[in-house]
């Protein structure tokens, strides 16, 4: 069965701080690995996109990781702002519309 | 930009009722998807369509059903609603990036109150 493991659950960080968060997957066969930003009572925003061949993607002070060999990436957030304060969400797709969805993990960023 | 947008950011109905919750995107999107997010869940998708008059169940269809008679818009029916079907609704819609995968634009969402 396909799974997306995320952690942590949560994680309370310091403004100004930097802060990396993690997803794990089961996920076959392989197409791309997406990082969302839900805001609450938000739908989710892309955030990146990235193939098998692409280890490292980033956008503004997102930086998304992927080793493809151990099934594991990484969204690091620098220099954390308040309104980085949001679920992030991991998701694999394996193609044809399969898309597998982790269980997100919430960030509050506080002053 | 793209948007999606969904007719009611809140719901509230009475068990039994019928449902329609109302997608429309602006971007001339083929795929369009329907999806509920409960706490601890995450994500499921319930139905999703990649043309007009085309529909395929996703992972939890039972209870709902769909309707895409125009390309921009995507209804979700509950025949009749019940307590377990409270939830946040989410509709995405997709273009086709190189390569076959495709990215997903998400309106804000329906918190679908059932009493």
């Amino acid at each position: 069965k396909n799974q997306v493991e995320q952690s942590p659950q949560s994680l309370i960080i310091l403004e100004g701080k930097n802060c990396t968060l993690q997803c794990n997957y089961t996920v076959s066969p392989f197409s791309n690995l997406r990082w969302y930003k839900q805001d609450t009572g938000r739908g989710p925003v892309s955030l990146t996109i990235m193939t098998f061949s692409e280890n490292t993607k980033s956008n503004g002070r997102y930086t998304a990781t992927l080793d493809a060999d151990t099934k594991q990436s990484s969204l690091h957030i620098t220099a954390s702002q308040l309104s980085d304060s949001a679920s992030y969400i991991c998701v694999v797709e394996a193609g044809s519309y399969q898309l597998t969805f982790g269980k997100g993990t919430k960030l509050s960023v506080i002053p | 930009d793209v948007k999606v947008t969904q007719s009611s950011r809140y719901l509230v109905k009475r068990t039994g009722e019928k449902v329609f919750l109302e997608c429309v995107q602006d971007m001339d999107h083929e795929n369009m998807f329907w999806y509920r997010q409960d706490p601890g869940l995450g994500l499921r998708l319930i139905y999703f369509s990649y043309d007009v008059k085309m529909k395929e169940k996703g992972d939890i269809p039972e209870g709902y059903s769909v309707s895409r008679e125009k390309k921009e818009r995507f209804s979700l029916i509950l025949e009749s609603a019940s307590t377990n079907q409270t939830s946040m609704y989410l509709c995405a819609s997709s273009r086709t990036l190189a390569g076959g995968s495709y990215e997903q634009y998400f309106g804000p969402g329906t918190r679908l109150t059932v009493t």
